[in-house]
């Protein structure tokens, strides 16, 4: 079973500044299963990227996502009042068939 | 758009089981998988399992298997996650949640519905 281990735990910022958010795999994984999402207090998940680096319908051109095999990165170039919330990645794995999430990674105000 | 709509808040017992609802707009079950993900009280999220529901096979976690079950009614897109044996371990967020099919990530969930397990 691949495990994703996020990092930083918590990421303290200022708006207009830039995150750097890490999800690192226990194992290669294939860049197509790779996704992050957004989470704000209240609210359901929200897709972000998906396939380590395609925007999903809707996303600001501010998100990027990179990354290949155990590394990958979500990239916010400016960050907005908005974005303040818990990023979460995640990936599909056969072996056994299961859909795991990183522990998340809180993006908090300054 | 795909609109999700989950059913209402639960308080169970211990030992109780639960079913959860969640509706689908449209015709969602023809171009969409339905999952199922839960979050505990300020955790992260755990994914359950999967109804493909143009056929209803299921896959679900292995910490699931055997006290869950997931069905659908594909007469009024409605899905159905159903949790056995509970413990206050289960008091969760639980949301369900589509897959485009094989795209293997989550584009539309359904609001969240609250269990909460307590005697």
């Amino acid at each position: 079973e691949i495990v994703l281990t996020q990092s930083p735990d918590t990421l303290s910022l200022s708006p207009g500044e830039r995150a750097t958010l890490s999800c690192r795999a226990s194992q290669s994984v294939s860049s197509t299963s790779l996704v992050w999402y957004q989470q704000k207090p209240g609210q359901a998940p929200r897709l972000l990227i998906y396939g380590a680096s395609n925007r999903a319908t809707g996303i600001p051109d501010r998100f990027s996502g990179s990354g290949s095999r155990t590394d990958f990165t979500l990239t916010i170039s400016r960050l907005e009042p908005e974005d303040f919330a818990v990023y979460y990645c995640q990936q599909y794995g056969t072996a056994p068939p299961m859909y795991t999430f990183g522990q998340g990674t809180k993006l908090e105000i300054k | 758009q795909v609109q999700l709509v989950q059913s209402g808040a639960e308080v169970k017992k211990p030992g109780a089981s639960v079913k959860v609802s969640c509706k689908a707009s449209g015709d969602t079950f023809t171009t969409h998988y339905m999952h199922w993900v839960r979050q505990a009280p300020g955790q992260g999220l755990e994914w359950m399992g999967i109804i493909k529901s143009s056929g209803g096979s299921t896959t679900y976690a292995q910490k699931f298997q055997g006290r869950v079950t997931m069905t659908r009614d594909t007469s009024t897109s409605t899905v159905y996650m159903e949790l056995r044996s509970l413990t206050s371990e289960d008091t969760a967020v639980y949301y369900c949640a589509t897959e485009l099919r094989d795209s293997l990530y989550f584009d539309f969930w359904g609001q969240g519905t609250l269990v909460t397990v307590s005697s």
